[in-house]
């Protein structure tokens, strides 16, 4: 089945360790995001990418890192420079090709606490 | 600066009768819109759209209102069932700068009660 992967589901770090959530997609999607829920905050933008070997700082980038070699791979890492961690992490694709009103597809989310 | 807003945190109805999301946006540039339901501890998922090019989208129980001229956006469910007790986010993209990007609302928790 097509869709977006998230590992782990939860995942505990201890202060000062840096950790990548993986986020992997069969979708054959150009773009990708990562996003940050906390409570009462929505969802905030941490990176995304429209393109492989191209990503561009969303609204909270500092303390994250992000790469795109593949087009089906977007993984983040959380350093110890981010201050507060703990939180419940997204990614998401979309499809930029045709259609440009085309929505973003959600995985299913990693829970990182930071110990 | 927060470019879509969702100014009620919390609903609450009762099963059978109307639930109505309201949203709100600043920026000019947006032409799509979307909705989100969120469950705990799981990704969104897709709810329905509408373009700028319309006033109002239909799926089933659900219905969007565009007014462009207040830059308000509404998510009417009726009737309302205790499965639709979830988060609600507003989502907002539009042409230019702002193309491949989603501008989020801090969501609606919607509980409806039999």
């Amino acid at each position: 089945d097509g869709g977006i992967t998230q590992s782990p589901k939860y995942l505990f770090r201890k202060e000062g360790q840096n950790v990548t959530l993986s986020c992997e997609q069969n979708l054959n999607h150009d773009a990708m995001y990562w996003y940050r829920q906390d409570p009462g905050q929505g969802l905030r933008l941490i990176y995304y990418s429209q393109i492989v070997n191209d990503f561009q700082k969303g609204d909270i980038a500092e303390g994250y890192s992000v790469s795109r070699e593949k087009k089906e791979s977007f993984p983040l890492t959380v350093t110890s420079a981010q201050k507060n961690p703990t939180a419940f992490y997204l990614c998401a694709s979309r499809d930029l090709s045709g259609r440009w009103d085309n929505e973003q597809f959600f995985g299913p989310g990693t829970r990182l606490t930071v110990l | 600066d927060q470019q879509v807003k969702q100014n009620s945190p919390s609903l609450s109805v009762q099963e059978g009768r109307i639930s109505i999301l309201n949203c709100d946006y600043t920026n000019s540039m947006f032409d799509y819109f979307l909705w989100y339901k969120k469950y705990p501890a799981e990704g969104p998922t897709f709810l329905i759209s509408i373009s700028s090019i319309k006033d109002k989208n239909e799926d089933g129980r659900f219905t969007v209102f565009l007014n462009k001229s207040a830059k308000h956006l509404s998510l009417h469910i009726v009737p309302s069932q205790p499965g639709d007790s979830a988060v609600y986010f507003c989502a907002a993209s539009g042409r230019g700068s702002t193309l491949g990007r989603l501008y989020f609302g801090r969501g609606t928790q919607l509980t409806v009660w039999p």
